[in-house]
């Protein structure tokens, strides 16, 4: 049962350009969203988060977009960085706060220089 | 900056011992979680725990899994008769309250190899 589905496994992009990682989700119960990025060898380092009453959210160079209605978000990473290259996890809750969280399964990104 | 830490980063067992996998949360944090990784698969939640007492669990956490915070500063999770497909990265985390503070910080995860 998945409810949050990260249909890419792998995305390649050279450096300098937009990187755009896609997530669906199919319980319309979750109203909270996040965005974590992982490296090997280290646990998800939590990048940037929406709300439901939202339909964006921007820091720096990262961007979050969710459509409701299509049950789709997005996260937007301009301009891609080599740093970048890492394993990018959507994640979505009921309620916000402190609830557990529901992950996919993950896109990895290699941003080429 | 503020970290999770775990330990040990890579535990090996037999099949049927129990392990105790541990972790510190960031001092300040007031819930605290244990996620699981199988290899290729989706980080999974087990359980969250707030104010000594579990506050949600998945069907993962079965009786076979236990949470603890023997003092103000461990939280551990016991596996108390490991099975082969418990291997896995076993990731703590721990948040406060609030939106302001929402965005869990991970530890770098315990390998747990069964054999």
């Amino acid at each position: 049962d998945q409810q949050v589905k990260q249909n890419s496994p792998s995305l390649s992009v050279q450096e300098g350009r937009i990187s755009i990682l896609n997530c669906d989700y199919t319980n319309s119960m979750f109203d909270y969203f996040l965005w974590y990025k992982k490296y090997p060898a280290e646990g998800p380092t939590f990048l940037i988060s929406i709300s439901s009453i939202k339909d964006k959210n921007e820091d720096g160079r990262f961007t979050v977009f969710l459509n409701k209605s299509a049950k789709h978000l997005s996260l937007h990473i301009v301009p891609s960085q080599p740093g970048d290259s890492a394993v990018y996890f959507c994640a979505a809750s009921v309620g916000g706060g402190n609830t557990p969280l529901v992950f996919g399964k993950g896109t990895r990104l290699s941003v080429i220089a | 900056e503020p970290e999770v830490t775990q330990t040990p980063s890579h535990q090996v067992t037999q099949m049927g011992q129990e392990v105790i996998l541990r972790c510190v949360p960031i001092s300040n944090h007031l819930y605290f979680y244990w996620y699981r990784q199988i290899l290729g698969q989706k980080v999974e939640f087990l359980v969250s725990f707030y104010n000594n007492e579990i506050s949600e669990k998945s069907e993962i956490f079965d009786d076979q899994f236990s949470v603890e915070r023997p003092d103000g500063s461990n939280f551990t999770l016991k596996i108390r008769s490991t099975k082969l497909e418990d291997s896995a990265m076993y990731f703590c985390a721990s948040s406060g309250t609030g939106i302001s503070n929402y965005g869990y910080t991970f530890g770098s995860g315990t390998r747990l190899t069964v054999v």
